[in-house]
Order: structure tokens, then sequence, then C-alpha cells
């Protein structure tokens, strides 16, 4: 049983270009949750997903960034114009419902 | 103030030791509290889960809570070199899982 895949592992980005982060859930997960890692924080909570439709995304910037988990498919993190600031690592976590989250081992995201 | 505090670190002990890992958290409604390990570049593996105060244990690890202080620790006893990650503090309000983490502390075990 394969655990929660993230793809790419490494994504380089140019100032104002798009980052399109994906992440498959383990087999049989139907909840995701993605987390954001800056250089010296802790994991922050950014959206919780579930099949179609976004659950809880209190921990989402107000702009630029956007999450979907489609009914066929990964889940995807797109963060559009992207800035500096938002080099980071983002961790996608999947679960069933009511069980501990499995989180995958992240996507690290450099924008120069 | 960060909801859920913890010293960074690092941490270095020899292997055989005792180590023992701290947070303090100021959100009352917390109820759940985890431990993860996180090796490098890796994603956070849970360790422990406990709810509400009293002790855990599980093998090495033992997980204590204490509600009146706001103040939870990750005990491990006889210390391995493979135990060498960062060990993040979590808690959340309903039992779900969205999260608030620590920033981490960083445990080095040496030969």
């Amino acid at each position: 049983n394969a655990g929660v895949m993230q793809n790419p592992r490494h994504l380089v980005r140019r100032r104002g270009q798009e980052a399109r982060l994906r992440c498959s859930p383990m087999k049989g997960h139907s909840h995701v949750y993605w987390y954001r890692q800056l250089p010296e924080e802790g994991l922050k909570f950014m959206v919780y997903l579930q099949k179609e439709n976004i659950i809880d995304e209190s921990g989402m910037p107000k702009e630029r960034f956007s999450a979907e988990f489609p009914k066929e498919g990964p889940s995807i993190l797109r963060i559009q114009q992207v800035v500096r600031g938002d080099s980071a690592a983002y961790f996608c976590a999947s679960s069933t419902v009511g069980e501990k989250l499995f989180f995958g081992s992240g996507t690290q995201l450099s924008v120069l | 103030q960060k909801e859920v505090e913890q010293d960074p670190g690092p941490l270095s002990v020899p292997e055989g030791a005792i180590v023992s890992l701290n947070c303090t958290y100021s959100n009352s409604a917390f109820q759940y509290f985890m431990w993860y390990r996180q090796y490098s570049r890796k994603g956070p593996e849970l360790l422990m889960y406990t709810y509400s105060s009293g002790n855990k244990e599980d093998g090495r690890f033992t997980a204590q809570v204490d509600k009146s202080s706001k103040y939870i620790s990750l005990f491990i006893r006889d210390s391995q070199p493979s135990d060498s990650a960062t060990y993040l503090c979590a808690a959340t309000t309903g039992g779900g899982n969205k999260l608030t983490f620590g920033t981490g502390t960083q445990l080095k075990v040496e030969l």
C-alpha cells in the first residue's frame, strides 16, 4: 500500500510564475490536508479537502493560493504569481474519517 | 504569542540516555495532543496520540499531558542514534486533523 505521494519533490520557480503541487492520498483515504513549513517555523495548516469539496480553508492566504481535490486524480495546491516568501516545504497528508494523518514527503518550493 | 511553543534545540545526548522533550500551549480548548517525528527531508510521522491529561506509554516512548499547566512532554528511554530527528508536538481542539504544531526540537543521539 503506497503512502501519500507528492510530486514534484523539488520545484523551482521564478517570481511571477505559477506553482502546481500534486498530492495523491493513500489508497482508501478521502480526506486531504495541506500544510506549509516555513524556515524556522512549525507546520501550519492551510486547507482541508474531501473529494470535490473544500471543507476548511481558514489557513490559506486570501490571494494567489487555491486548492482542489477532484473526483478523479490527485489533489492540487496551486500558487499563482509566486513570490520569494512562498519558498517553503509544502506537505500533504491524508486520512480516513476520524483516523490519524499520514504525511507525504513534501514538495520543497524555491522561488528565485 | 504562538499557540504551541517548543524549544528548537538542538539537543544532543549520548546513546542510552533518557530524553525529555517539552512543549507549552496557550489555547485552553486544545483537547488532543500529538508527538510527531520528522527525519530530514521526510514528512512527519505520528509517534504518540493522547486525549486530555494523563500519560501514555508505547515501547520506549511516554507522552504526558498536564492540562492544568498547559504542558506536554515526550520521554524517550534508552535513546538510540536512529532516534535522531526533529520532534514536533501538535494539538487540536475537536479531535480532527486541523493541527497546531510547535516549531520542533532537533534531537541528536550520539554513539
